[in-house]
């Protein structure tokens, strides 16, 4: 069963529209972080978060908003959505422990602007 | 600038070969390090991972090699199989510090039967 689901896993928008991203994990895990994929970058991290009703600024985190309202649920917010932001994006959360930092991903979800 | 960098974006090797996947980074405080298996379509899922108090750690057919005087790190993959074609991902982090996992752009591995 899985741990990390994002939906919606696919959508199409308009530009200047607006989209949130939802993202739910029963990991129990502290650690909640937003991803987008493009060919050639990698993962890049847009925001992330420690704790419920705290988020942080990943790397790129320009142009995106997040949510943590409780430790199980992390948004994505895009308020103005560009064509630059088409792309696939991953939710995952984690939690250090002996063995390091290990990220457990959701499904992804495959986001156009169009 | 790009903490972590892979600087081959793809790799073909024979199979039966041996595949290594390099991976190079700029932050001297950074303690853990990772590779990450996609396959396309699919989330990422870790491979393996080490500390940065061994400079070795097997699993199978997979072994990572730390060079922490280098700041590189490598993943090694013997007998390589066609299944094993995937983008691989490697990634560095830092216990303690802002719990941030930094990813490379990726290395595209084909292996040919």
């Amino acid at each position: 069963e899985a741990a990390v689901t994002q939906s919606p896993r696919s959508k199409v928008a308009v530009t200047g529209g607006k989209v949130t991203l939802s993202c739910h994990q029963t990991n129990n895990h502290d650690y909640m972080y937003w991803y987008r994929q493009d060919t050639g970058h990698g993962l890049r991290l847009i925001h992330y978060s420690y704790v419920a009703d705290s988020t942080e600024k990943g790397d790129i985190p320009d142009g995106y908003k997040a949510s943590r309202p409780s430790q199980e649920n992390f948004s994505l917010i895009l308020e103005l959505a560009s064509l630059s932001q088409t792309a696939v994006y991953f939710c995952a959360s984690s939690e250090w422990d002996s063995s390091g930092n290990t990220l457990y991903f959701g499904e992804g979800s495959r986001l156009i602007v169009v | 600038g790009q903490q972590v960098k892979q600087s081959s974006p793809s790799l073909t090797v024979q199979e039966g070969g041996i595949s290594i996947l390099n991976c190079d980074y700029e932050n001297d405080m950074f303690d853990y390090f990772a590779w990450y298996k996609k396959y396309p379509d699919n989330s990422p899922t870790l491979l393996i991972s080490v500390r940065s108090n061994v400079d070795k750690r097997e699993d199978g057919r997979l072994t990572v090699f730390l060079n922490k005087s280098g700041k590189h790190f490598s993943l090694h993959i013997t007998a390589s199989q066609p299944e094993d074609t995937a983008v691989y991902l490697c990634a560095a982090d830092r216990q303690g510090g802002s719990a941030k996992l930094i990813f490379g752009e990726g290395t595209k591995l084909t292996v040919s039967s």
